[in-house]
């Protein structure tokens, strides 16, 4: 099946900082979504982003399909930010995949000091 | 849109009872997920419904796990005879269908004593 690395895997940041989360992919995907999973549990959607760029505040991701990432940009970081970012794919039919399953990666915990 | 529910939110039981989940998706959402997280790990797909039907489960479902979706709404997922490695959060997500994103509920966390 299809690999999803993220990193770094822990960062610690001062508040007002920036960071930039990776995500690397070993084959190509429909579907690419950016969470957030908060300290009590709760998995919040950031991007929906198989390609392109958006952004969303302070916020913002990039996904270069042809190369297989994605990257999560978090600016003037704040301690709210804290938690685990999540970076999940659903492989393109020709790679296997079913449009509808989605495999997550380890994660990215973001602990943002005050 | 009041998001994706899930209930209960905690259900702590002891070993070898049974389990019974709850999970409303967002409304119009035809597609109905269930995942399964454990600690220091990404969510694992568990099965996926389309409408009534469910249409995929993983091999992380033994015969002791089952799923209904009875009239394409609500979901629930039933644990017979748990056992202590079912510990885990149980995260249900719902889409609008294909090639639109997943949205989570806050999750039912599990822990068998």
């Amino acid at each position: 099946g299809i690999q999803v690395e993220q990193s770094p895997p822990d960062l610690i940041l001062q508040e007002g900082a920036n960071s930039t989360l990776r995500c690397n992919f070993s084959d190509s995907v429909n579907n690419l979504q950016w969470f957030h999973q908060n300290p009590w549990g709760q998995l919040i959607n950031l991007f929906y982003i198989p390609s392109g760029t958006k952004q969303n505040g302070r916020l913002s991701a990039t996904t270069v399909a042809t190369e297989r990432y994605s990257l999560l940009y978090i600016s003037s970081s704040q301690t709210t930010d804290s938690g685990v970012y999540f970076c999940a794919v659903d492989p393109s039919r020709a790679s296997g995949g079913s449009n509808y399953k989605l495999t997550f990666g380890k994660g990215t915990l973001l602990t943002v000091n005050p | 849109d009041t998001g994706v529910s899930q209930n209960p939110r905690h259900k702590i039981t002891k070993r070898g009872q049974n389990v019974t989940f709850r999970c409303d998706p967002i409304s119009e959402h035809n597609r109905l997920y269930w995942y399964r997280q454990t600690l220091g790990q990404g969510p694992e797909f568990l099965t996926y419904f389309q409408n009534e039907a469910q249409l995929e489960k993983s091999r992380l479902l033994s015969d002791r796990f089952s799923a209904e979706r009875p009239k394409g709404s609500f979901s629930t997922l039933e644990i017979q005879r748990t056992e202590q490695g079912d510990s885990a959060m149980y995260l249900c997500a719902s889409s609008l269908g294909l090639g639109q994103p997943q949205h989570f509920g806050d999750g039912t966390r599990l822990s068998i004593l």
